[in-house]
C-alpha cells in the first residue's frame, strides 16, 4: 500500500506562470516531508522541506503547504521556467532523520 | 568535490547471478544509504549504513546485501538476480545524525536483469 501518493504523472505549465504539485499520504507518523526534482540521467537534489509543525514553507520561487487534518501537500513554483521541467518527487519521513518513503513523482514540462 | 559517486553507470546481467554495486559517499558524509527505484515508480528504500553496520533495513529480501568500508563508501550487493530486479540503483550520502535535506544522491546504476 502506498503511503505516498502523486496522483498526477505528468503537468504541463506555460513559462511565467504557476505550477503546482500535489501529493497525499496515508501515514499519520509522518512528520517531516521534502520535494526533490530530478533530471534524467542525475540522482535526485533536494529542492524544500517542511516540519510538521509548519503550514508554509517559502525558498525563493518555491513554496511548500501543509495541510495535516488533509493529509495533504502542495509545491508551488512561480514563476515557472523553462529549466524547472524534471520529474518531482514528494517524501515523508518519521523524524528529520528517518528513510525516506517517497511518491511515483509527477513529470513537469514548462514551455516557453 | 565530486559529490557521491556510483559504479558502474550501466550494467546488464542474467537471471540467477550476483551483482555489486559501489558508492563513494560525499566529502565529510559517513552514512551511506541505498535506494531502488524502478521504472515509473519512486526511490525504495533498501538500507543504510553507519559506522559499517547495517543501521535500517526497508522491505527487501536476504538476496541484497551491503558493505561499509573504513573509508565510508560502500557497496550493494544482490545475489540470485531476478528479473524484476531490473532498476536504477541510487546511493545516497548523509553526515550522521545530518538531516534528510543534507542528504545527497549519486547519479545511479541502472541495473538490466535479462
Amino acid at each position: 500500500d502506498q503511503q505516498v501518493k502523486q496522483n498526477s504523472p505528468s503537468l504541463s505549465v506555460q513559462e511565467g506562470r504557476i505550477s503546482i504539485l500535489n501529493c497525499d499520504y496515508t501515514n499519520s507518523m509522518f512528520d517531516y516531508f521534502l520535494w526533490y526534482k530530478k533530471y534524467p540521467a542525475e540522482g535526485p537534489t533536494f529542492l524544500i522541506s517542511i516540519s510538521s509543525i509548519k503550514d508554509k514553507n517559502e525558498d525563493g520561487r518555491f513554496t511548500v503547504f501543509l495541510n495535516k487534518s488533509a493529509m495533504h501537500l502542495s509545491l508551488h513554483i512561480v514563476p515557472s521556467q523553462p529549466g524547472d521541467s524534471a520529474v518531482y518527487f514528494c517524501a515523508s519521513t518519521h523524524g528529520s532523520q528517518g528513510n525516506l518513503i517517497f511518491g511515483k513523482g509527477t513529470k513537469l514540462s514548462v514551455k516557453p | 568535490d565530486a559529490g557521491v559517486t556510483q559504479s558502474p553507470t550501466h550494467l546488464i546481467k542474467t537471471r540467477g547471478q550476483q551483482v555489486t554495486l559501489r558508492c563513494s559517499p560525499k566529502s565529510g558524509h559517513d552514512t551511506v544509504s541505498w535506494y531502488q527505484q524502478a521504472l515509473g515508480q519512486g526511490p525504495q528504500f533498501i538500507f543504510q549504513y553507519y559506522e559499517e553496520e547495517e543501521r535500517q533495513r526497508g522491505n527487501f529480501p536476504d538476496r541484497f546485501s551491503g558493505h561499509q568500508f573504513p573509508n565510508y563508501s560502500s557497496e550493494l550487493n544482490v545475489n540470485a538476480l531476478l528479473l524484476g530486479d531490473s532498476a536504477l540503483y541510487l546511493c545516497a550520502s548523509s553526515p550522521d545524525q545530518g538531516l534528510n535535506t543534507e542528504a545527497f544522491f549519486g547519479q545511479g546504476t541502472r541495473l538490466t536483469v535479462v
